[in-house]
């Protein structure tokens, strides 16, 4: 299995909804990753996990909880979003986060829709 | 403060004639460099590493450490080319920055 999997793939919610996105990978990589894409706009690194812990947070506001409960798994949990959130969220993963020129494999992502 | 360049937005070219991408940087250190792609309704995707220095799909790309650049080339570009190119250095502590993206389009 040679892919990076997201769930859902699409996902409205309300401002003072909590919601999780999710992501799954069984290539035996031990970088995680998630990014934010606005439209036409590049991905913007949010989160680095590094052997299952959190090694970079890009200032991201704590509306935003990532979570990773094994190597496996990567979690987005969602709680009192702005409409300004609103965006593609791109999961990926690498064999670790240092090592050689290692590329970083992609989900589709989940976009994410707040009203 | 490290910076990724794309100087163009949009690119058409005929099929079969030459295609250039440009992308400059400006980063402390020995950056990695990569040139991901995405075609339509297909997700994000390794193309080219800097250090492999290989052809993938007729692409090459050169770093210029002088100039700062890795520009991405095709000498004959296809239709099947048609996507979003992305530059993307990895710095010193290992984040992978995108540049604004380049759109080409081959037309027949």
């Amino acid at each position: 299995d040679t892919e990076v999997t997201q769930t859902p793939k699409h996902l409205v919610m309300g401002m003072t909804n909590k919601k999780s996105l999710k992501c799954e990978q069984h290539m035996g990589h031990r970088a995680m990753y998630w990014y934010k894409q606005k439209a036409k706009k590049p991905p913007e690194l949010m989160f680095v996990y590094s052997y299952e812990k959190l090694s970079i947070n890009e200032s991201v506001p704590s509306r935003f909880s990532p979570e990773c409960p094994n190597s496996s798994l990567l979690n987005l949990h969602l709680h009192a979003l702005q409409p300004e959130d609103s965006a593609l969220y791109l999961c990926a993963s690498s064999q670790d986060r240092t090592g050689g020129s290692q590329p970083q494999h992609f989900g589709d992502g989940t976009r994410l829709s707040i009203l | 403060a490290q910076r990724v360049t794309q100087p163009e937005k949009l690119l058409s070219v005929f099929k079969g004639a030459p295609v250039e991408l440009k992308c400059n940087y400006s980063y402390s250190g020995s950056p990695e460099l990569f040139w991901y792609v995405q075609y339509s309704r297909q997700r994000l995707q390794l193309l080219l590493r800097h250090i492999s220095r290989e052809s993938i799909k007729g692409f090459t790309a050169d770093l210029n450490k002088g100039e700062t650049s890795f520009h991405l080339k095709k000498p004959f570009a296809q239709e099947e080319d048609s996507a979003m190119y992305y530059c993307a250095p990895r710095s010193n502590d290992y984040k992978l920055s995108f540049g604004a993206g380049t759109t080409v389009t081959v037309r027949a």
